[in-house]
């Protein structure tokens, strides 16, 4: 995914706010979405915006979208244990279904 | 549980060799897309069948096959394998007609060539 970046690692204490953040590249993004992915397991659809929105609140999840800077980041408040997990950015283009994912923030959260 | 299947759970062959790794979409869902997940190389697109057809192809070698089966379960078939295609290879599915192209991911198949 060398279009779509994320920083590494994020560590955080239990009960903070996380806050994970993605760049990707191409202006014609039409859906921007979060995955999480446990170990041993596959991924699971969190969350997603639309390009024309600015922001998405889902419970503990927030989602903003800066369409001109192209920078999108997921907020999840009272980070709990369960938390700990690689989350993943991926773009879906206008042209077709494919997603395009980044690399990954290995997420972490301590007691 | 995502309703996505895929058999088997780890495979441990040798170079050369040729398997085949099978996923089951959710129940009414048309479309299964290929992704191979390696340290190094991240999660990669590999290819997207939809209702029998081939709608979209990523990075996919041409070791690498795909085809989709009336029942709309999906096999990847990977040949002459090298110690580099070790490497987790997730199948997802996602409904049709809508626009969010929701992706919903199988627990994986962990390939390990000796």
């Amino acid at each position: 995914g060398e279009d779509v970046e994320q920083s590494l690692f994020l560590s955080v204490r239990e009960g903070d706010s996380s806050v994970i953040n993605c760049t990707y590249t191409d202006s014609s993004s039409t859906y921007l979405y979060w995955y999480k992915q446990e170990p041993g397991a596959g991924l699971q659809l969190l969350t997603y915006i639309f390009s024309n929105m600015d922001m998405k609140q889902d419970q503990r999840l927030t989602v903003l979208l800066n369409k001109k800077d192209k920078h999108l980041s997921l907020r999840i408040a009272d980070t709990q244990t369960g938390d700990s997990a690689i989350y993943f950015c991926a773009e879906r283009r206008a042209a077709g279904n494919k997603l395009t994912f980044g690399g990954g923030t290995r997420v972490l959260v301590k007691p | 549980d995502s309703g996505v299947t895929q058999t088997p759970k780890h495979l441990i062959t040798a170079t050369g060799q040729r398997v085949t790794l099978r996923c089951s979409p959710r129940s009414g869902d048309l479309s299964v897309y290929w992704y191979q997940q390696s340290l190094d190389q991240g999660l990669q697109f590999l290819i997207q069948y939809y209702n029998g057809e081939e709608r979209a192809k990523g990075n996919i070698l041409e070791r690498f096959s795909a085809q989709q089966f009336p029942d709309l379960h999906s096999e990847l078939n990977l040949s002459s394998l090298e110690l580099g295609d070790s490497a987790l290879y997730f199948c997802a599915s996602s409904p049709p007609g809508t626009g969010v192209n929701e992706q919903f991911f199988g627990p994986g198949t962990r390939l390990t060539v000796l």
